[in-house]
């Protein structure tokens, strides 16, 4: 009964570091997300996947690139961590097709430093 | 160009009254429309959504209200209890969006005992 599992849960970084962010779900859902929360900036995607093999940019797209490695991981990479890159980095699911009434499941987040 | 807003960064209320959340939306082409509540150092979870067509959507204690001709929706919580503390989240997609959502800024819900 995991749902959406993303690793890991707090990370710091030193600027230009890189590093990857993993989200795995196991809802079977066609669709996943990558989003940041920033305080009054609400949720923006960054980077989706409609379906398994295509990815797609999203509002806030600069400095990152994603893999959709199969149907079950989606994963963010940041090459080279800026400050302006600290937040709180959720990964969800959603079953893609049928928007429904449970829209998206959403993982516990990543927090991301860079110093 | 922030597509979907919620204006009220925080809203504090009276444990067993009722707590009014907006959201004002501006594309026209958003056509459903989700409440998620996020507890802090967890993900959001989905609360309750309202299709275009109609105005009124009821779960318990939870009610959305859509006023498409006004592009404004709100969560009425009746009655508020110390539990429902959390950030609240709209969001809005449409047909030319997919399954992409779109959120609002966010509104901190406080219900004081």
């Amino acid at each position: 009964n995991a749902g959406v599992t993303q690793t890991p849960k707090f990370q710091v970084l030193k600027t230009g570091q890189s590093m990857t962010l993993q989200c795995a779900q196991d809802m079977n859902h066609n669709s996943m997300y990558w989003y940041r929360q920033d305080p009054g900036m609400g949720l923006r995607l960054i980077y989706y996947s409609a379906s398994e093999g295509t990815t797609d940019k999203g509002e806030v797209p600069n400095g990152y690139n994603v893999s959709r490695l199969n149907k079950r991981e989606f994963s963010l990479r940041l090459e080279s961590a800026a400050p302006s890159q600290t937040s709180v980095y959720f990964c969800a699911s959603s079953p893609g097709v049928y928007r429904g009434n449970y829209g998206y499941t959403f993982g516990s987040g990543t927090r991301l430093t860079v110093v | 160009d922030q597509q979907v807003k919620q204006n009220s960064p925080s809203l504090s209320v009276q444990e067993g009254r009722i707590s009014i959340l907006n959201c004002d939306y501006t594309n026209s082409m958003f056509d459903y429309f989700l409440w998620y509540k996020k507890y802090p150092a967890e993900g959001p979870t989905f609360l309750i959504s309202i299709s275009s067509i109609k105005d009124k959507n009821e779960d318990g204690r939870f009610t959305v209200f859509l006023n498409k001709s006004a592009k404004h929706l709100s969560l009425h919580i009746v009655p508020s209890q110390p539990g429902d503390s959390a950030v609240y989240f709209c969001a809005a997609s449409g047909e030319t969006s997919g399954s992409r959502l779109t959120f609002g800024e966010g509104t901190q819900l406080t219900v004081n005992p």
